[in-house]
Order: C-alpha cells, then sequence, then structure tokens
C-alpha cells in the first residue's frame, strides 16, 4: 500500500498568516492526490483534487501544487473558519490512503 | 443537491454483524462508484471499500476482507456494508462518499456518518 506521510502532525498560527502543509507519498501518485478540511463531529470536505484543482466554492486563498511525490496545502491568508484538521488522499490505487492529518490551531 | 445519509450503526458485541445503509439522493446513483472510509475516535480516515457504479467491481481494505461486503441496489438508490465478525477496533463513525468522476478519483460528497461500536 501506499503511504501518505504528513508534515507537520499540528501547526498554531494566527488569523491572517499563510501556512503550508506538505503530503508525502511513498512512490509516485502522478497528481492523484485531493486535500480534505475536516471540522470537529463533521465529515470531510474537498478541498483540492488533481493535486492543484481548487473544488468548487472553495475560498481562492486555498491552493494545492505538487505531482509524483511531493505535494503541498497552501492557506494564503488564514480566516478564523480554516481551524481544522487537513487530509491529504491518494486515489493513484487501491486501497486508497490518507495521510495522518495535520490540525491546524489557534496561537 | 447532493445527499447521502448513513445509518445502521449503533452497539454491537465481538463477534458480532451489523449492515449499515447509506441513502443517496440529487444525484444519478447508478451512474457513481461508493466509498466507505472509517474514523476510529480521535483518529484519522481510513479507507475501507469501494464499489463500481454498476455493483460488478469492489476492492477492500486488507483489515476488513473477507468479513465486510459491500453491495448496493441502484433501484432504490442505497448503498450497504454487511460487517461480520466484528472486532473492537472495528469501533469507528462510517462515512459513505460519492466518488467525484464516476467510478475513479476522489470523494466529492460524504454523509454526515454513523457511529459503531463494537464492545462487550
Amino acid at each position: 500500500a501506499i503511504q501518505m506521510t504528513q508534515s507537520p502532525s499540528s501547526l498554531s498560527a494566527s488569523t491572517g498568516d499563510r501556512v503550508t502543509i506538505t503530503c508525502r507519498a511513498s512512490q509516485g501518485i502522478s497528481s492523484y492526490l485531493a486535500w480534505y478540511e475536516q471540522k470537529p463531529g463533521k465529515a470531510p470536505k474537498l478541498l483540492i483534487y488533481a493535486a492543484s484543482t481548487l473544488q468548487s466554492g472553495v475560498p481562492s486563498r486555498f491552493s494545492g501544487s505538487g505531482s509524483g511525490t511531493d505535494f503541498t496545502l497552501t492557506i494564503s491568508c488564514l480566516q478564523s473558519e480554516d481551524f481544522a484538521t487537513y487530509y491529504c488522499q491518494q486515489y493513484y490505487s487501491y486501497p486508497q490512503t490518507f495521510g495522518q492529518g495535520t490540525k491546524l490551531e489557534i496561537k | 443537491q447532493v445527499h447521502l445519509v448513513e445509518s445502521g450503526g449503533g452497539v454491537v458485541q465481538p463477534g458480532g454483524s451489523l449492515r449499515l445503509s447509506c441513502t443517496a439522493s440529487g444525484f444519478t446513483f447508478g451512474s457513481y462508484g461508493i466509498h466507505w472510509v472509517r474514523q476510529a475516535p480521535g483518529k484519522g480516515l481510513e479507507w475501507v471499500a469501494f464499489i463500481r457504479d454498476d455493483g460488478g467491481s469492489q476492492y477492500y481494505a486488507d483489515s476488513v476482507k473477507g468479513r465486510f461486503t459491500i453491495s448496493r441496489d441502484n433501484s432504490e438508490n442505497t448503498l450497504y456494508l454487511q460487517m461480520n465478525s466484528l472486532r473492537v477496533e472495528d469501533t469507528a463513525v462510517y462515512y459513505c462518499a460519492k466518488v467525484y468522476g464516476g467510478n475513479s478519483g476522489c470523494n466529492d460528497h460524504w454523509g454526515q456518518g454513523t457511529l459503531v461500536t463494537v464492545s462487550s
């Protein structure tokens, strides 16, 4: 199975900050990578697919990049509603696998 | 508007069985593959199983293979997960999630989840 490793596991930041989360795949997955946001008690929400395509309705302060094994999610100007846990997911092959998550907390 | 609603969760003893359902609306159910994804309390997301739009192919995580069966009834817009020989480590919120692009891709819509607790 392809392993997805996110870093950092947690991150403290302030409103208005720019933050970057990284995700590394244990083997090449082309651009078959998605990013999700999850808030406590809620289902995950798709933010970005195909590594860099913004899902409809997602604010433009979110962006994704990368291909192959190394990927990043960037939030350009943190808003209060962005404090949540973020997961990457590879859908290149089965079993699909998720990163362990990055919890973004208010500093 | 796409809507997925899971049901069937509850408390079951180790070794027991449970069947989860996921009822869909707002899209052409029979044109999309669907996944089950679970999340143990306080833990991350774990992919469980996938079924193609026509039900012709299924994939399973090694952790549930041979114990869980995914199926669907396209005439009823409903997805199922039959869970047998349940273990304590199967305790989780179970989500159904629609595939973005037919049978391949990530998950663009998720249900609210149903909690399964395996405990004696």
